[in-house]
């Protein structure tokens, strides 16, 4: 069954640098996303893209971040300055469709550790 | 509010057991998705199964299957005969008019032989 691909599993990084996470979604898929799961806590939609440009983004989703689809089959999401609060789980989802009954289909995740 | 209330921070169900996990949600919009995801203890999320808020029949996936009661606003998933495999942090999520699903705080099921 096709499925979304995330590297690494786990990054650890120093405070201040920046991080790529990168993702390939479901081929066939449009609609990519990302979401965030603080250790413990709800998991939390960051950004939602189509069509190259951003759709939809929350209030976490501020100048730190940014995403970008670089080629036909990889999505990614950068994190510049990295901070300590932003340690996560990082989960990269993609939907077939746009509406409000399509399941979005997530990775496994990437780990992110900031020291 | 809460938009999606899960109220079982866990659960505990023998092997071969059918089991409950709730979920309530609180929309105003006529039209929304909901959906039950699997966490298992590695982290990754795994769709289980979706119901449209205009859906006649309860859906159905498998051994899972969704009670939606929409006057009652409750999308229960119904786990039948449990496996171990089955232990795990299940997630409720809705989606309205929006790209973002909203999730709930999870119930951690355990399934014991």
């Amino acid at each position: 069954e096709p499925e979304v691909t995330q590297t690494p599993s786990h990054q650890v990084t120093q405070m201040g640098q920046e991080v790529i996470l990168r993702c390939v979604p479901i081929s066939n898929h449009l609609y990519f996303y990302w979401y965030r799961q603080i250790l413990g806590q709800k998991v939390e939609f960051l950004v939602s893209f189509y069509n190259n440009e951003i759709s939809e983004k929350s209030e976490i989703f501020d100048d730190q971040f940014s995403v970008e689809r670089p080629d036909g089959s990889n999505f990614t999401l950068k994190i510049r300055s990295t901070k300590l609060e932003d340690s996560a789980m990082y989960f990269c989802a993609s939907s077939e469709g746009a509406g409000r009954y399509q399941p979005q289909h997530f990775g496994d995740g990437t780990r992110l550790s900031i020291l | 509010a809460q938009k999606i209330t899960q109220t079982q921070p866990g659960m505990f169900v023998q092997e071969k057991e059918a089991v409950t996990l709730d979920c309530t949600y609180d929309t105003s919009d006529p039209s929304y998705g909901l959906f039950w995801y699997k966490q298992p203890s590695s982290g990754e999320m795994i769709f289980l199964i979706y119901q449209g808020s205009y859906d006649q029949q309860n859906a159905t996936e498998g051994r899972y299957s969704l009670n939606f009661q929409k006057a009652r606003k409750s999308a229960n998933l119904v786990i039948s005969a449990s496996q171990l495999g089955d232990s795990a942090m299940y997630f409720c999520a809705m989606r309205e008019d929006t790209d973002k699903l909203i999730f709930g705080t999870g119930t951690r099921l355990q399934v014991f032989p």
